[in-house]
């Protein structure tokens, strides 16, 4: 069965820096979401993004944010200056975006450290 | 706006017991309401939706959910537990109207099931 691929599983990095995480959507679907989860907390959604465009953002997603789809497999989120606060799990997710609601398919997660 | 609130971040059944997750709702919009299950290591799967077809829902795994407008409550049974149902639950919302069908998640229940 196809599956929503996350890669890395863990990434440690130190304040400041930039980190780009991958994911990789089911292959005929269109709509592609970021979600986080802060240990403890809610998971929250990030920003969706549909024919090559963002279809909508949180206020969250700060200019610090970004998302692409570099080519036709693969959804990116990067984040420019990392600080403490986005230590988190990062959820990606898709959907086929056929019949409503849009059922969504997640990834496994990418932890985020923040040192 | 749309929120969700589950009572209960840890519940404990013994196996073949009922199981009964509970998830409240708020939305000034008829809901779509979702149970989404994380087994460790592993994204989220969708258990069951809700999309005012019918108040009673059944899922896989042997999951139902009721939704009752007059509690706005959305809760999560199954008669029966096994121990493979130890996971977390996370009760989600989102809008008919919201373009890309952003979830709305609550803070998640772990479920643990002893033998």
């Amino acid at each position: 069965e196809p599956e929503v691929t996350q890669t890395p599983s863990h990434q440690v990095t130190q304040m400041g820096q930039e980190v780009i995480l991958r994911c990789v959507p089911i292959s005929n679907h269109l709509y592609f979401y970021w979600y986080r989860q802060i240990l403890g907390q809610k998971v929250e959604f990030l920003v969706s993004f549909y024919n090559n465009e963002i279809s909508e953002k949180s206020e969250i997603f700060d200019d610090q944010f970004s998302v692409e789809r570099p080519d036709g497999s693969n959804f990116t989120l990067k984040i420019r200056s990392t600080k403490l606060e986005d230590s988190a799990m990062y959820f990606c997710a898709s959907s086929e975006a056929r019949d409503r609601p849009y059922e969504q398919y997640f990834g496994p997660g990418t932890r985020l450290t923040v040192t | 706006a749309q929120s969700v609130t589950q009572l209960g971040s840890h519940v404990s059944v013994s196996e073949g017991a009922l199981v009964l997750l509970r998830c409240n709702y708020s939305s000034s919009v008829p809901p779509y309401l979702f149970w989404y299950v994380q087994y460790p290591n592993q994204g989220l799967q969708l258990l069951l939706k809700y999309t005012s077809a019918a108040t009673l829902v059944k899922g896989i795994n042997g999951f139902e959910a009721e939704f009752k407008k007059s509690e706005t409550s959305f809760h999560l049974t199954k008669p029966s537990a096994h121990m493979s149902d130890a996971a977390e639950y996370f009760c989600a919302v989102s809008s008919p109207y919201n373009q890309g069908g952003k979830l709305i998640f609550g803070q998640g229940t772990e479920l643990s099931v002893k033998p």
